[in-house]
């Protein structure tokens, strides 16, 4: 099975920050890499798909980047809205699926 | 506009059985790969199974197979998963998802029910 491992667990910052979370697998999954955000107490929400492909509605301070093992969710103007914990998944062994273990977002 | 609705959940014994449903309405869903995913209290994401488009093609996580069954009924647009045999383990938020391509799987969710809870205790 692949492995997800996010860093880092958890991170606070301020509004206006830029964040990164970074995502690594166990093998190599090309860009077959995804992230979500999950707000407290609702559903994940896709924000990015093939490692770097912004899913439509969500804003252009999200982005994604990396191939082969790394990869990066990066927020470029962190707003309070935010606050989330955000997970990586992997979609190279389709079917099946495996994602990291989340990074819970704070506001400082 | 896309909604995806669970029911079914609640408290079950260790060895019950459960079944979930996931009434899907705004997209034509016979076109679409369904998923349930599921999170332990606390916890993260796990993916547990996909049923293809037309419902020939499914697949499980080694930690449900055997146990769990999904199914879906195109004519009325709903999903399900059985649920059997089940665990302490098994406890957790279960969301049914949609998949983003049609006909096939590309295991990427851009639809999420808002869950439904499984809590399996004596």
């Amino acid at each position: 099975d692949i492995q997800m491992t996010q860093s880092p667990s958890s991170l606070s910052a301020s509004v206006g920050d830029r964040v990164t979370i970074t995502c690594r697998a166990s093998q190599s999954i090309s860009r077959y890499l995804s992230w979500y955000q999950q707000r407290p107490g609702r559903a994940p929400n896709l924000l990015i798909y093939a490692a770097s492909s912004l899913q439509e509605g969500v804003p252009s301070r999200f982005s994604g980047s990396g191939s082969g093992t790394d990869f990066t969710l990066t927020i470029t103007s962190l707003q309070p809205e935010d606050v989330a914990t955000y997970y990586c998944q992997q979609t190279f062994s389709t079917p099946g699926s495996t994602f990291g273990q989340g990074t819970k977002l704070e506001i400082k | 506009e896309v909604q995806l609705l669970e029911s079914g959940g609640g408290l079950v014994q260790p060895g019950g059985s459960l079944r979930l449903s996931c009434a899907a309405s705004g997209f034509t869903f016979n076109n679409y790969a369904m998923n349930w995913v599921r999170q332990a209290p606390g916890k993260g994401l796990e993916w547990v199974s996909v049923i293809y488009s037309g419902g020939s093609s499914a697949y499980y996580a080694d930690s449900v197979r055997g146990r769990f069954t999904i199914s879906r009924d195109n004519s009325k647009n709903t999903l399900y998963l059985q649920m059997n045999s089940l665990r302490a383990e098994d406890t957790a938020i279960y969301y049914c998802a949609k998949d983003v391509r049609g006909g096939y799987t590309s295991m990427i969710f851009d639809y999420w029910g808002q869950g439904t809870l499984v809590t399996v205790s004596s």
